[in-house]
């Protein structure tokens, strides 16, 4: 199954600390998301690439978070000064290039900061 | 912003029909009607997507009212692996063709 792959799935920090997640995408899918997701909510745009250009961030993106995908195929989420309210499920999403494509998600990288 | 409103859970027994309103009525023209899943611990399934046909494929049916206004997800026979929180979306294809999630409904099939 060459489905999206993220790593590591769960990850345990303490306040103020630097984390970074893994997407390994889809190999053919030139368009990489990335989503946030609380308990009982449904997950929230982050951002979103076209091969290795980083084409939109939402507002909830704050300065702290950066991402990049530098070769257009594997993506890197990291957040700096780790916050108790990061704790949350960050998933990954890869489709094909073409409108209305369906996004394929991965299992998602679990963050509890302590 | 979500453009959908689902209700937030719904139960239905195993080998029946689970029946799932979608209400979109700021839907514009050229919006499609996605749905997706998630079941506890894992990303986000597609299930399947329409304009304004009805569309069916192995996993379920979509039934779009004529209007546009509306829309049920049908899963025709239901398992209890079919648990999971089932998302309504309004999608228009352009540009970044990110999806916008609600909170969706949250399917329990008991045995």
């Amino acid at each position: 199954d060459t489905g999206v792959s993220q790593n590591p799935r769960h990850k345990i920090t303490k306040r103020g600390q630097n984390v970074t997640f893994r997407c390994d995408p889809i190999s053919e899918h030139n368009r990489l998301y990335w989503y946030r997701q609380t308990l009982g909510q449904g997950p929230e745009f982050l951002t979103y690439f076209q091969n290795e250009a980083q084409l939109e961030k939402s507002r909830l993106l704050s300065d702290r978070f950066s991402a990049e995908r530098p070769k257009g195929s594997f993506s890197t989420l990291e957040i700096q000064r780790t916050e108790q309210g990061d704790s949350a499920m960050y998933l990954c999403a890869s489709s094909p290039t073409g409108l209305g494509e369906k996004l394929f998600f991965g299992s998602g990288t679990q963050l509890s900061v302590l | 912003d979500a453009k959908t409103t689902q209700p937030p859970s719904m139960d239905c027994a195993e080998g029946r029909a689970a029946n799932l309103p979608c209400n979109h009525s700021t839907i514009s023209g050229n919006e499609y009607v996605y749905w997706y899943r998630q079941i506890h611990s894992q990303g986000p399934q597609y299930i399947i997507h329409g304009l304004k046909n009805n569309e069916t494929n192995e996993m379920a049916s979509l039934i779009i009212t004529e209007d546009r206004k509306s829309s049920t997800l049908i899963l025709p026979h239901a398992t209890l692996r079919d648990t999971a929180v089932y998302y309504c979306i309004v999608r228009v294809a352009v540009r970044t063709d990110k999806l916008i999630f609600g909170t969706g409904t949250r399917l329990q099939v008991f045995p």
